[in-house]
Order: structure tokens, then C-alpha cells, then sequence
């Protein structure tokens, strides 16, 4: 069993729709959470990240952690052609040594 | 030059050769990591160095070599590679490796004939 599960996709969503990006995890020992956004050609970069359970905002994106079922969300609202990337859920126990992704989820947001 | 750069972009080499990869990071961070990412699977952390010491290995192989000589520059040395090691390297820096924020280069796209 993968220690972070993302469905692969590809997802295709019209402009404007909500997006719902999600994720298991196994280890009840991560303690940290991140999504990152990669585009095509280029090194992923951080998109959100969060430490406890609950809901975090930021502009479009809310990321959403619920430990008790050790399950990870990254909501997009209003899409954008410009949110198509591949988004990674990311669990961290503690150090930046030790962070583990998942396989990734290829989103297009057709216009 | 700001963030994470790589060089080169794109490399194609036999099997027989010996190559590397290079990476600057000019946020005056003291973290330096290699990725292995193949095609739908996971990040593969390979190596870790943190104040220019290495802090992890992650069970890479021999013929994958890294050096490290100051907080801001990182390579990867590369010899008798195989095809399956085809795939995007990439390098990230940290503040230290006990931070959690990583900051990644566009990574070098690796072909092995």
C-alpha cells in the first residue's frame, strides 16, 4: 500500500467549475500537509500547506484536512485555463527530510 | 538568477557515459535535496545534504553520485546509467532539513539510450 494515495486523473473540467482534489494517507504519524502545483516543465511549487485538521483558504483554493480518516482535499473554485497542472498531496512526520508525495493529479481547466 | 536553476534542461546519454547535473540555489538556504520523478509515480527522494554534509541517502545506487561542495551548489554525477534511470531529476532546497518548505528547480530531463 502506497503511504499517499491521489487518483491520477486526468481530470477535465470547464472554466469556472469547483475542483475537488483528494488524498488518503496511511501513517498516523504525518503531521504535516501540503499541496504543491506542478506545471508542465517545470519543478513543482508550493500551493498550500497546513498542520492540523480543518480548513485553510487562500484566494481560490481551500485546503482541507480531516485526520480522523486520514484524508487530504484541495478545493479550486472558479477555475481557471491556468490552474491546469499537476497537483501533488505532500505529508510530512516532521522534518523536510521525510516529506512523502503522492503520484499526482493531472488537472486541464478548458476554457 | 532568483529560486532553484538547473542545468542542463534536457540530457541524452548512452549508457556508457558520464555526465552531471548541476544545481544552484540563490536563496541562501542550507538544504539541498535530489528528486527522481518517473512518469505516474511518486517524487523519489534520492539524496539529502544539509550544511554541505549529507544527511540522507536513500538507497541510490553506485552509479548515482552526488557532491556537494558549498550550501549553494549541488550535483549529481552520473556513470554506466541505465534506461530505467530515464526520468526528471529534480533539486530542491530547504532553510535547513528540519523545515518543511522545499523549493524546487525546473529539473533536468533525462534520457538514458
Amino acid at each position: 500500500q502506497k503511504e499517499v494515495e491521489q487518483d491520477p486523473g486526468p481530470l477535465s473540467v470547464p472554466e469556472g467549475a469547483i475542483v475537488s482534489l483528494n488524498c488518503t494517507y496511511s501513517n498516523s504519524a504525518f503531521q504535516y500537509f501540503m499541496w504543491y502545483r506542478q506545471y508542465s516543465r517545470k519543478g513543482p511549487e508550493l500551493l498550500m500547506y497546513t498542520y492540523s485538521s480543518g480548513n485553510k483558504e487562500d484566494g481560490r483554493f481551500t485546503a482541507q484536512v480531516d485526520k480522523s480518516s486520514k484524508y487530504i482535499s484541495l478545493f479550486i473554485r472558479d477555475s481557471q485555463p491556468s490552474d491546469s497542472a499537476t497537483y501533488l498531496c505532500v505529508t510530512a512526520s516532521g522534518s523536510a527530510r521525510q516529506l512523502t508525495f503522492g503520484s499526482g493529479t493531472q488537472l486541464t481547466v478548458l476554457p | 538568477e532568483t529560486g532553484v536553476t538547473q542545468t542542463p534542461r534536457h540530457l541524452v546519454m548512452g549508457m556508457t557515459n558520464k555526465k552531471s547535473l548541476k544545481c544552484e540555489q540563490h536563496l541562501g538556504h542550507n538544504a539541498m535535496y535530489w528528486y527522481k520523478q518517473s512518469a505516474k509515480k511518486p517524487l523519489e527522494l534520492m539524496f539529502v545534504y544539509n550544511f554541505k554534509e549529507q544527511t540522507e541517502n536513500n538507497s541510490v545506487p553506485s552509479r548515482f553520485s552526488p557532491e556537494c561542495p558549498n550550501s549553494s551548489h549541488l550535483f549529481l554525477h552520473l556513470h554506466t546509467l541505465q534506461p530505467e534511470d530515464s526520468a526528471l531529476y529534480l533539486c530542491a532546497s530547504s532553510q535547513d532539513d528540519e523545515g518543511d518548505t522545499q523549493y524546487f528547480g525546473p529539473g533536468t530531463r533525462l534520457t538514458v539510450l
